[in-house]
């Protein structure tokens, strides 16, 4: 059981759906991630979560909501969303913000916007 | 921008050999480089890092070198073996502004072929 955990695995939506993808870790780390990666792109980084609070958004359209309740638990809530939105969505944790000691990934969720 | 490239999309090398990951950097405030290796359908994992105060990190068959000077890095994997096979990522991080974040390349995948 990996420490960072993310659902759904999969999901297939259409673009006037609203929905949301859920990631928890239980590794005590006070940082959380949400990365895109799409085909023949490197992992692009949307959102930076820092001990609850958002400190980093990277010019992420508004369709992509992020939601961090605790430091365990990240969502990004999803509407409206565009084909070429379709790809892997990656969570990761860390130590703190500035650690460069790595990231602990979860799985991802493969997204598929019809 | 990107300041981080990896230039070979894939590498195919025969079990036994080495297998030669090479990645180049833009950013001259990245000092920590890390190595992440994915598997289809999980999240990337950390492999092997190294700090810029050094120039090479070997870790059991995986030894990473780091040329400042040239803004270059290699991940050298002997010998190779039909499990490496994925995908690797190269990343790096910095200290000050916004230089803590990991940055990504595309990655390059790997096969070992038996």
């Amino acid at each position: 059981e990996t420490g960072v955990t993310q659902t759904p695995r999969h999901l297939v939506m259409g673009m006037t759906n609203k929905k949301s993808l859920k990631c928890e870790q239980h590794l005590g780390h006070n940082a959380m991630y949400w990365y895109k990666q799409s085909a023949k792109k490197p992992l692009e980084l949307m959102f930076v979560y820092s001990l609850e609070e958002r400190v980093e958004n990277n010019s992420v359209p508004s369709r992509f909501s992020p939601e961090c309740p605790n430091s365990s638990h990240l969502f990004l809530h999803l509407h409206t969303l565009q084909p070429e939105d379709s790809a892997l969505y990656l969570c990761a944790s860390s130590q703190d913000r500035g650690s460069p000691y790595g990231y602990t990934f979860g799985s991802g969720t493969r997204l598929t916007v019809v | 921008d990107q300041q981080v490239k990896q230039n070979s999309p894939s590498l195919s090398v025969q079990e036994g050999r080495i297998s030669i990951l090479n990645c180049d950097y833009t950013n001259s405030m990245f000092d920590y480089f890390l190595w992440y290796k994915k598997y289809p359908a999980e999240g990337p994992t950390f492999l092997i890092s190294i700090s810029s105060i050094k120039d090479k990190n070997e870790d059991g068959r995986f030894t990473v070198f780091l040329n400042k000077s040239a803004k270059h890095l290699s991940l050298h994997i002997v010998p190779s073996q039909p499990g490496d096979s994925a995908v690797y990522f190269c990343a790096a991080s910095g200290s000050g502004g916004s230089n803590y974040k990991l940055t990504f390349g595309k990655g390059t995948l790997l096969t070992v072929n038996p």
